[in-house]
């Protein structure tokens, strides 16, 4: 089945350093990828996502470009702010002909920024 | 407008009891989801329905009994609740594929359970 593999956490780093977090996938088809983030105490909220290869989805200084070569959707940011500490999941849908399918979620990478 | 809510937010409970969770969208989409999320922050997906019928039972015990009234609404009912039942749970809706949706999943704030 379709699956998600994530680097472990927690990621520990000083404001305005760079972030990678690196995500695989495994899936039949062309499957839809997404960033999804939590903040303490909130539920999901969506990030970015790519729908189809090479695309480049990008939200709050965030981007993952999506590389069928590799089977990966690594989530970058040039300069982590404080306020970016949540907890960071990389997730997939693989497109039914109708109606939709659950996303498959990664483990989650705990992202911690210090001041 | 929130989007997705559910209630309760906090819900603390004994072993035995019987306790509910509700989740209301007013995005007008057609799938709504349960989600399970344990300590450890994983996210596992426990139902499915679409439409007021159930597409996905992941393998979950049937102590677990979900009821959709209408589209907008997903509720979950536990009975006989154990240590094990205690996470966060997480609704969720998304819109159809064949009307313009692309997998996006709209999520609750979450209805933290703790069985004691």
């Amino acid at each position: 089945g379709d699956s998600v593999t994530q680097m472990e956490g927690p990621v520990t780093l000083s404001e305005e350093a760079f972030l990678t977090i690196n995500c695989t996938y495994t899936a039949t088809g062309y499957p839809s990828l997404f960033w999804y983030v939590q903040y303490p105490g909130e539920g999901l909220q969506l990030l970015l996502k790519a729908t189809k290869a090479d695309d480049k989805g990008s939200n709050k200084g965030f981007e993952a470009t999506y590389r069928k070569e590799t089977t990966s959707f690594h989530l970058e940011k040039g300069s982590v702010q404080v306020s970016d500490s949540a907890v960071y999941f990389c997730a997939l849908t693989s497109p039914p002909h109708s109606g939709n399918t659950p996303l498959v979620f990664g483990k989650g990478t705990r992202l911690s920024v210090i001041a | 407008d929130t989007a997705v809510s559910q209630t309760p937010k906090y819900l603390v409970t004994q072993m035995g009891n019987d306790k509910s969770i509700k989740c209301e969208q007013n995005l007008g989409h057609d799938t709504m989801y349960w989600y399970k999320q344990d300590s450890k922050k994983f996210l596992k997906i426990m139902f499915s329905y679409n439409n007021k019928e159930l597409i996905i039972n992941e393998t979950v015990p049937n102590r677990f009994s979900p009821k959709s009234p209408d589209k907008a609404h997903l509720n979950l009912h536990i009975n006989s609740l154990e240590l094990g039942d205690s996470a966060v749970y997480f609704c969720a809706s998304s819109q159809d594929r064949g009307q313009g949706g692309t997998g996006e999943l709209f999520f609750g704030e979450g209805s933290r359970l703790t069985v004691l």
